[in-house]
């Protein structure tokens, strides 16, 4: 089945500075990525998602990239600010499978 | 819409205790998820429901956890008897339909201390 590895577990940047988290995925047939993001004692959200047959997508500052081939996909977060700091989960799924698997997460602390 | 609805927001029980967790997801959604989250197995994929119907239990630990969806608007997940392991953020997501690309909307949670 299909595994997500999600790198690194803790980031640390200075305000203002870029960010960038990295998954990796083992099923080449997952065709479909989101990113959710969770802040400090609430919900996951979707902020961000790619479909296998684009190679980036941009909303704002954050931007999300899919490697097909290395099978990995990463999240850019530009000009990071004191509320980007929160858990980033990282997941994939087939278009055709109800069912997303998840990374690990990756925890975003932004210095002031 | 308000969103996924979960009750209560947080529990606190002792040992041995039944405890039952509620949740109303956005209406039209057809498919419903009730997952765990703690720091050390990060967010586990405990049951899936697709128009009430449960599809996927796999991820259920024991015998002790029981889920119910009655109807479109109401599941509950039930844990009998509670035990400390137990303790966690239980969280309920529902989509609009069972494709894997169907955004999940999480509920706020249900904070389970089992004491």
């Amino acid at each position: 089945g299909e595994n997500v590895e999600q790198h690194p577990s803790t980031l640390s940047v200075q305000e203002g500075d870029s960010a960038v988290i990295k998954c990796t995925y083992s099923d080449s047939a997952s065709n479909y990525f989101p990113w959710y993001k969770q802040e400090l004692g609430k919900r996951p959200q979707l902020i961000i998602d790619i479909r296998s047959n684009v190679g980036e997508k941009k909303d704002q500052r954050i931007a999300v990239t899919l490697n097909k081939t290395a099978k990995h996909f990463s999240l850019h977060i530009t000009e990071t600010q004191p509320e980007d700091s929160a858990v980033y989960f990282c997941a994939a799924s087939l278009d055709s499978n109800y069912q997303l698997i998840w990374g690990a997460g990756t925890k975003l602390i932004i210095k002031p | 819409d308000a969103g996924v609805i979960q009750s209560p927001r947080h529990e606190v029980t002792e040992m041995g205790q039944e405890v039952t967790l509620r949740c109303k997801p956005i209406s039209g959604h057809n498919s419903l998820f009730w997952y765990r989250q703690t720091m050390m197995r990060g967010l586990e994929l405990l049951i899936y429901f697709n128009n009430n119907v449960p599809i996927d239990d796999s991820g259920m630990p024991e015998d002790r956890f029981s889920a119910k969806m009655p109807n479109a608007s109401f599941s509950t997940l039930k844990i009998q008897p509670s035990e400390p392991r137990d303790s966690a953020v239980y969280f309920c997501a529902s989509s609009l339909d069972d494709r894997g690309s169907d955004t999940q909307y999480f509920g706020p949670g249900t904070r389970l201390t089992v004491l």
